[in-house]
């Protein structure tokens, strides 16, 4: 079973800034089977990125994904206000999990 | 477009059963695996169970197996997931997802509006 993990529980930021969020896996994830939602409250994930770097159809180039093996980085370059939200990664090497996601708050 | 509607969620008490359906439209379900994730109320999300495309494999998170069954009426564009001797813990609401491909484990391209199962006395 592949346990992910996600840092840090919050990060508080303001707009305009560059936000770094990090998912680590127990261990490692072959092919990149990795992805990055977006969920806003009282709504469905949205697919933000798979297969660790590609961005979903419709994805602001302001979102990027890096990594391989165990350690993966979800990168916004300048948040706008709509990107204040919480953030999960997913793996689908083996079966599927979720981390436990990474809220982004404005400071 | 691409959606995903559940309904079929409800009050249930412990132990009793409930029948979710997800209805699809705007793509050909047929060729597409299907999933349920799960979110417990101020929780992160958890996979439930994946189909594919044609019913052929089945697969269920350690918690819910024996338990719950996903299926799939690919002649009415339906998702289903019938659960049964429900606990508390499974309070939750439940989103239908669709996978990029027919089979295998992939991430989730398109996800429903959810629907809320809540089991209490």
């Amino acid at each position: 079973e592949i346990v992910l993990t996600q840092s840090p529980g919050t990060l508080s930021l303001s707009p305009g800034e560059r936000a770094t969020l990090s998912c680590r896996a127990s261990q490692s994830i072959s092919s990149s089977s990795l992805a990055w939602y977006q969920q806003k409250p009282g709504q469905a994930p949205r697919l933000l990125i798979y297969g660790a770097s590609s961005r979903a159809t419709g994805i602001p180039d302001r979102f990027s994904g890096s990594g391989s093996g165990t350690d993966f980085t979800l990168t916004i370059s300048r948040l706008e206000p709509e990107d204040f939200a919480v953030y999960y990664c997913q793996q689908y090497d083996k079966s599927s999990a979720f981390g436990p996601g990474t809220k982004v708050d404005i400071k | 477009q691409v959606q995903l509607v559940e309904s079929g969620g409800g009050v249930v008490q412990p132990g009793r059963s409930l029948r979710l359906s997800c209805a699809a439209s705007g793509f050909t379900f047929s060729s597409y695996g299907m999933h349920w994730v799960r979110q417990a109320p101020g929780k992160g999300l958890e996979w439930v169970a994946v189909i594919w495309h044609d019913g052929s494999n089945k697969y269920y998170v350690d918690s819910v197996k024996g338990r719950f069954t996903i299926s799939r009426d690919n002649s009415k564009s339906t998702l289903y997931l019938q659960m049964n001797s429900l606990r508390a813990e499974d309070t939750a609401v439940y989103f239908c997802a669709r996978s990029p491909y027919s089979i295998g484990w992939h991430y989730f391209i398109s996800w429903g509006q959810g629907a809320l199962v809540t089991v209490s006395s």
